[in-house]
């Protein structure tokens, strides 16, 4: 089955300790993106990538860091200086425009609780 | 910077009455529009595109750009309807999708 697979579920972190979030996907998308989802405020973007060993801040990066090494992973690390991490994180990719984009594949989502 | 606004965070309707969810977009060019739901522990996923003009079950949704909305219709609401909604223009420059706070929709018996 083609899709994209976020892990953990859920995640335990104590302040001042840097986690890292797995995202991988088998669906030959060339874009990856990083969302954080708040109630009442949406989905944020975090960072985001269109091709391998390059990626883009979003709105809200200050305390995130990604890497893209390879096509089908795009890891979150949300560091100790992110003030608020807890959040529910949503990974996505897509066809780039002109490749027959039909809109994001979503993950499963992450529920990060800081303790 | 493209912003979209969703007004309604919870909108509650009967059974077999009309819904709109109201989206209006702030945005430079022509974007591409989106619909996402998301069912009660369910993933985030697409629901329409305005550049398809398909309707997708029962839902529609037609972009009006005098008025820069892109509403999402449904002549008569079913329970199974009940979810959240976020509307989502596209950069089609930097592929990215910038999404409203969204709409919770409730349908009541």
């Amino acid at each position: 089955d083609g899709g994209i697979t976020q892990s953990p579920k859920y995640l335990f972190r104590k302040e001042g300790q840097n986690v890292t979030l797995s995202c991988e996907q088998n669906l030959n998308h060339d874009a990856m993106y990083w969302y954080r989802q708040d109630p009442g405020q949406g989905l944020r973007l975090i960072y985001y990538s269109q091709i391998v060993n390059d990626f883009q801040k979003g709105d809200i990066a200050e305390g995130y860091s990604v890497s893209r090494e390879k096509k089908e992973s795009f890891p979150l690390t949300v560091t100790s200086a992110q003030k608020n991490p807890t959040a529910f994180y949503l990974c996505a990719s897509s066809s780039l425009p002109g490749q027959g984009s039909s809109g994001y594949t979503f993950g499963s989502g992450t529920r990060l609780t800081v303790v | 910077a493209q912003r979209v606004t969703q007004p309604e965070k919870l909108l509650s309707v009967f059974k077999g009455a009309p819904v709109e969810l109201k989206c209006n977009y702030s945005y430079s060019g022509s974007p591409e529009l989106f619909w996402y739901v998301q069912y009660s522990r369910q993933r985030l996923q697409l629901l329409l595109r305005h550049i398809s003009r398909e309707s997708i079950k029962g839902f529609t949704a037609d972009l009006n750009k005098g008025e820069t909305s892109f509403h999402l219709k449904k002549p008569f609401a079913q329970e199974e309807d009940s979810a959240m909604y976020y509307c989502a223009p596209l950069d089609g420059t930097a592929s990215k999708l910038t999404f409203g706070t969204g709409t919770r929709l409730q349908v009541t018996l």
